[in-house]
C-alpha cells in the first residue's frame, strides 16, 4: 500500500540554523500539506500546496518558512532560521478525494 | 472559525468494555469530519470519515462514529476495547478549503 514517507525521523539543530524537512507524498496525489504538533499540544495546520503554489497558510507560517516541490516526488519544508519554539513534530500529508494521508513525522529539536 | 472540542484528555476503559470518545465541532456549514489515531512514535492514521450520506460511519478496527447535526457531535465508539486500541485519538473537521482543524486529542488507556 502506498504511503507518505518523511526524512529524517529526528533532526537536532542549533537555534538560528536552517533546516529542511523532506517528504515524499503518495505519487498520484495533488494536494500536499504540512502540519506540526508541539509536544502536548494540538496538531496545527501550517500550509497547503497545490499546483506548485501555496493555496493556504496559517499565521504560524511566517517568512521563516517556505515550501517547495523541487521535482515530481519530493515536497520540502524549510525553516530558514530556527527558533526554540520551532521544536515540534512536523507531519507531511497528501490528499486524494476527501482523505489526507499522513507521514510518520519528523521530530525537530532546536537547541 | 471552525473548531473541535474533545471532551476528556484521558479515557481509561477495561479490556472488553465500551469505548466512547467524545467530539463536538463548531461549523456554520455541513462539515467533513474525521477521526485519526496516533500510536506512540507513529504518524496519524485515518480511522473513519464522514462527508455526506449515512450519518453512522464505520471505520477500521471495529470503530464507528455517528454524525449528529442537532448536537454538533461526532463521537467515536467501539463495542469492546482491545489492548491494541491504546493510543491517542484525534477528531478533526474540514470545512472551508482543505485544511484539517484538529481537536486536542484523547489518550485512550485500556486496562487488562
Amino acid at each position: 500500500e502506498p504511503e507518505v514517507t518523511q526524512t529524517p525521523s529526528h533532526q537536532v539543530t542549533q537555534m538560528g540554523q536552517e533546516v529542511i524537512l523532506r517528504c515524499v507524498p503518495i505519487s498520484n496525489h495533488l494536494y500536499f500539506y504540512w502540519y506540526r504538533q508541539i509536544l502536548g499540544q494540538k496538531v496545527e495546520f501550517l500550509v497547503s500546496f497545490y499546483n506548485n503554489e501555496i493555496s493556504e497558510k496559517s499565521e504560524i507560517f511566517d517568512d521563516q518558512f517556505s515550501v517547495e516541490r523541487p521535482d515530481g516526488s519530493n515536497f520540502t519544508l524549510k525553516i530558514r532560521s530556527t527558533k526554540l519554539e520551532d521544536s515540534a513534530m512536523y507531519f507531511c500529508a497528501s490528499q486524494t478525494h476527501n482523505e489526507q494521508f499522513f507521514g510518520p513525522g519528523t521530530r525537530l529539536t532546536v537547541l | 472559525a471552525q473548531s473541535v472540542t474533545q471532551l476528556g484528555s484521558h479515557v481509561s476503559v477495561s479490556e472488553g468494555a465500551l469505548v466512547l470518545l467524545r467530539c463536538n465541532y463548531s461549523s456554520s456549514v455541513p462539515p467533513y469530519l474525521f477521526w485519526y489515531v496516533q500510536y506512540p512514535n507513529q504518524g496519524l492514521q485515518l480511522l473513519l470519515k464522514y462527508t455526506t450520506g449515512a450519518t453512522l460511519v464505520k471505520g477500521i478496527n471495529g470503530f464507528e462514529a455517528e454524525f449528529k447535526k442537532s448536537e454538533t457531535s461526532f463521537h467515536l465508539t467501539k463495542p469492546s476495547a482491545h489492548m491494541s486500541d491504546a493510543a491517542e485519538y484525534f477528531c478533526a473537521v474540514r470545512q472551508y478549503g482543505n485544511k484539517l482543524v484538529f481537536g486536542a486529542g484523547t489518550i485512550l488507556r485500556v486496562k487488562s
